[in-house]
């Protein structure tokens, strides 16, 4: 199994631009989790889908970013403009049977807003 | 909501020692307590983990308690190896099945 994969492993961009980032879950995994990772607020949880609807997207810090899964494979989070305060590691994590079962995260995607 | 709360934020221990690494946290709901430990540039990955009707659990080197009682669970890690150096996380899921993790344990094994 290759595990969850995540694209790019770098971003680097200046404000104002939009960023899409990419994850392609484990196969046969229901749940799929976003999260971001900084120093500050450390690991929080953004949004997570299940079969690929969206249940809760509390997490979301502002109408600037979003996030879909357009099928059982792929999810995209996108965030539309991009600020400097945006800049931290994005991980995307897989599980089956959500949250109370193990999450397998992939690499993450560090992002760095200029 | 759910609050975790994990301590020490960085513990250094001599090769061969054992290494504690402690949580609490608050909502009584909660029946899910995973560890992650993270190496650098990499994600998160699940080492141990325990539900609320088990007290206790070992795996080779690593073992977890659990106290619902007094609402707090440790990592223990025995004869500890340059490799166990990583940041390890506790999480816990709250009264959605979300889950919280802590800020982290920075752990540097000593040669």
């Amino acid at each position: 199994d290759a595990g969850v994969i995540q694209s790019p492993r770098h971003e680097v961009t200046e404000m104002g631009q939009e960023v899409t980032l990419r994850c392609k879950p484990i196969s046969g995994h229901d749940y799929l989790f976003w999260y971001r990772q900084t120093m500050m607020r450390g690991l929080e949880l953004l949004i997570y889908f299940n079969n690929n609807v969206p249940i809760d997207d509390s997490g979301m810090p502002e109408d600037r970013f979003s996030a879909k899964m357009p099928n059982a494979s792929f999810s995209t989070l996108k965030i539309q403009p991009s600020e400097p305060r945006d800049s931290a590691v994005y991980f995307c994590a897989s599980s089956l049977g959500g949250g109370n079962s193990p999450l397998h995260f992939g690499n993450g995607t560090r992002l760095t807003v200029t | 909501g759910e609050n975790v709360e994990q301590h020490p934020s960085t513990l250094s221990v001599q090769e061969g020692d054992s290494a504690v690494i402690k949580c609490t946290y608050s909502d009584s709901a909660s029946n899910y307590f995973p560890w992650y430990k993270q190496e650098l540039g990499k994600g998160p990955q699940l080492i141990i983990d325990i539900r609320s009707n088990v007290g206790e659990k070992k795996d080779q080197r690593i073992a977890v308690t659990l106290n619902k009682t007094a609402k707090h669970f440790s990592l223990h890690i025995t004869e500890t190896q340059p490799e166990d150096s990583a940041v390890y996380f506790c999480a816990a899921t709250d009264s959605w099945g979300k889950l919280q993790f802590g800020a982290g344990t920075q752990v540097v094994v000593t040669p």
